[in-house]
């Protein structure tokens, strides 16, 4: 089956700094990645779309100057936290579409836990 | 946009049967979908409706109504492990896009 990592999938960082997030499609291509954010007891809302090649499609309300996301290459996309504060502390998954498939071809990342002291 | 509601939390007995309702409303409507979620983990995909009926799959069933904006999850012969996180997800509302419930949490008792 198909197969997507994630690295790190914990990291704790200070106020400030900048954490970046791999999203990797091990066995197969990915033209399309799909970033998600989880606070506890909540669903996953879903920030952004990555288009292999092209810039991401951000949802309302997600500051892309913030949350920078490169894709490119089919296999790797990365989210990077820029000046992260404490309320950016979540859980971040990235998903990952095989090209060509259907609407339901999506593949889930084992997740990363961001902690921001 | 999308809105989709389903029960926040569940309580059922070991062996027993459970029904996890979802309803929606969506511009556009590109297939339901349910992931299985367990504590601190990424979901994983139970099963995905796009036309009119029950999908059964082992254990699960998933059933869609397109026009009541309906579907539920029938898990069958309740285990333990079976306590999770169970989301009802929406295709739509923009090419590839999926929309996620809040999740309904399942505590499987003896």
């Amino acid at each position: 089956g198909a197969v997507v990592s994630q690295h790190p999938s914990r990291v704790i960082c200070k106020s400030g700094t900048s954490v970046k997030i791999e999203c990797r499609s091990l066995d197969f291509q990915a033209t399309t990645m799909f970033w998600y954010r989880q606070f506890p007891k909540q669903s996953l809302m879903l920030m952004a779309t990555s288009n292999e090649g092209s810039k991401a499609t951000y949802e309302q309300g997600v500051e892309k100057d913030k949350f920078l996301i490169n894709h490119a290459s089919l296999t790797l996309s990365t989210l990077t936290v820029t000046s992260a504060h404490p309320e950016d502390s979540s859980f971040y998954i990235c998903s990952a579409r095989a090209s060509l498939a259907g609407i339901y071809e999506q593949y889930f990342g084992p997740g990363t836990r961001l902690t921001v002291t | 946009g999308q809105n989709i509601d389903q029960p926040t939390e569940m309580t059922a007995t070991e062996g027993a049967i459970v029904q996890i309702n979802c309803t929606y409303q969506t511009s556009g409507f590109n297939g339901l979908f349910w992931y299985q979620q367990h504590a601190g983990e990424a979901p994983t995909f139970l099963s995905y409706n796009v036309l009119d009926g029950l999908e059964e799959k082992g254990r699960f069933s998933s059933f869609l109504s397109r026009s009541k904006g309906y579907s539920y999850l029938l898990l069958k012969e309740l285990q333990m492990k079976d306590s999770a996180s169970y989301l009802c997800a929406v295709g739509g509302g923009g090419y590839q896009k999926v929309t996620f419930g809040i999740g309904t949490k399942l505590q499987v008792i003896p």
